[in-house]
C-alpha cells in the first residue's frame, strides 16, 4: 500500500522558516518525480513545486521562487520542502504528491502568522 | 501560466441523476508529445485530493466507472452517469501538459438537493 507521510507543519512568524518533510513507502520512491501542492484555508489547489526522480530538476511555482526549496533524498525515501521567508499567504494545508498527482498524503498545516 | 476555468462553481445534484463539470483550458492542453494531460481529482470533505482521470479520459484503478471523462484541444468534460451520495465535494481539473507550472481550475462543489 502506498503511504505519503507529510511532518512539519506548524504555527511560524512572518519571515520565518520551515522545512517540511515527506516519508514514502509502497513504491518505488526513485523512479518518481514528486510535487507539493497546497490549499489555503477554504481555497482551491495551488502547485507549488515539483521534483524529477533524480532530483537533478527542480520547479517552482512563481509565488515561491526565491523562498522555497525542494529536495530529496532517495536513500531515506523523503522528500523535502524547505520555506524561508515565509509569508501570510503561504498559510496552507500542504500535501506531498507523486506518480503524476496519483498519490496523495493526508497533508501538513502550515500557519504563518503574529 | 495556462488558466483553467471550470462551470459551474457549484452543482447541487439528485441522487441518480446525471451531473457534468465543464474544464477550459487557456491554450491547447496537446502535448507536443501527443498526449493531452489533463486529470480530474475529486475531494470528499475533510480529505486530501484523489486522482479520477488523467490524460482526459483515463480512469484510475478503483475509480467507479460511473465517472468518465472526455474532450480534446481546450475543452474537456467529466461527467457523472448517475450521482451516489459518496460522490459529495469538490472536483477539480488540472494541466500538466505546459509546466511549471501546472495549474487547477478553481474547483466545482458538487452537493445534494
Amino acid at each position: 500500500e502506498v503511504q505519503l507521510l507529510e511532518s512539519g507543519g506548524d504555527l511560524v512568524q512572518p519571515g520565518g522558516s520551515l522545512r517540511l518533510s515527506c516519508a514514502a513507502s509502497g513504491f518505488t520512491f526513485s523512479n518518481n518525480a514528486m510535487s507539493w501542492v497546497r490549499q489555503a484555508p477554504g481555497k482551491g489547489l495551488e502547485w507549488v513545486s515539483a521534483i524529477t526522480s533524480s532530483g537533478e530538476s527542480t520547479y517552482y511555482a512563481d509565488s515561491v521562487k526565491g523562498r522555497f526549496t525542494i529536495s530529496r533524498d532517495n536513500s531515506k525515501n523523503r522528500l523535502y520542502l524547505q520555506m524561508n521567508s515565509l509569508r501570510a499567504e503561504d498559510t496552507a494545508v500542504y500535501y506531498c504528491a507523486g506518480g503524476a498527482e496519483y498519490w496523495w498524503g493526508q497533508g501538513t498545516l502550515v500557519t504563518v502568522s503574529s | 501560466d495556462v488558466v483553467m476555468t471550470q462551470s459551474p462553481l457549484s452543482l447541487p445534484v439528485t441522487l441518480g441523476q446525471p451531473a457534468s463539470i465543464s474544464c477550459r483550458s487557456g491554450q491547447s492542453l496537446l502535448h507536443s508529445d501527443g498526449n493531452t494531460y489533463l486529470s480530474w481529482f475529486q475531494q470528499r470533505p475533510g480529505q486530501s485530493p484523489r486522482r479520477l482521470i488523467y490524460k482526459v479520459s483515463n480512469r484510475d484503478s478503483g475509480v467507479p466507472d460511473r465517472f468518465s471523462g472526455s474532450g480534446s484541444g481546450t475543452d474537456f468534460t467529466l461527467k457523472i452517469s448517475r450521482v451516489e451520495a459518496e460522490d459529495v465535494g469538490v472536483y477539480y481539473c488540472m494541466q500538466g501538459s505546459h509546466w511549471p507550472p501546472k495549474t487547477f481550475g478553481q474547483g466545482t462543489k458538487v452537493d445534494l438537493k
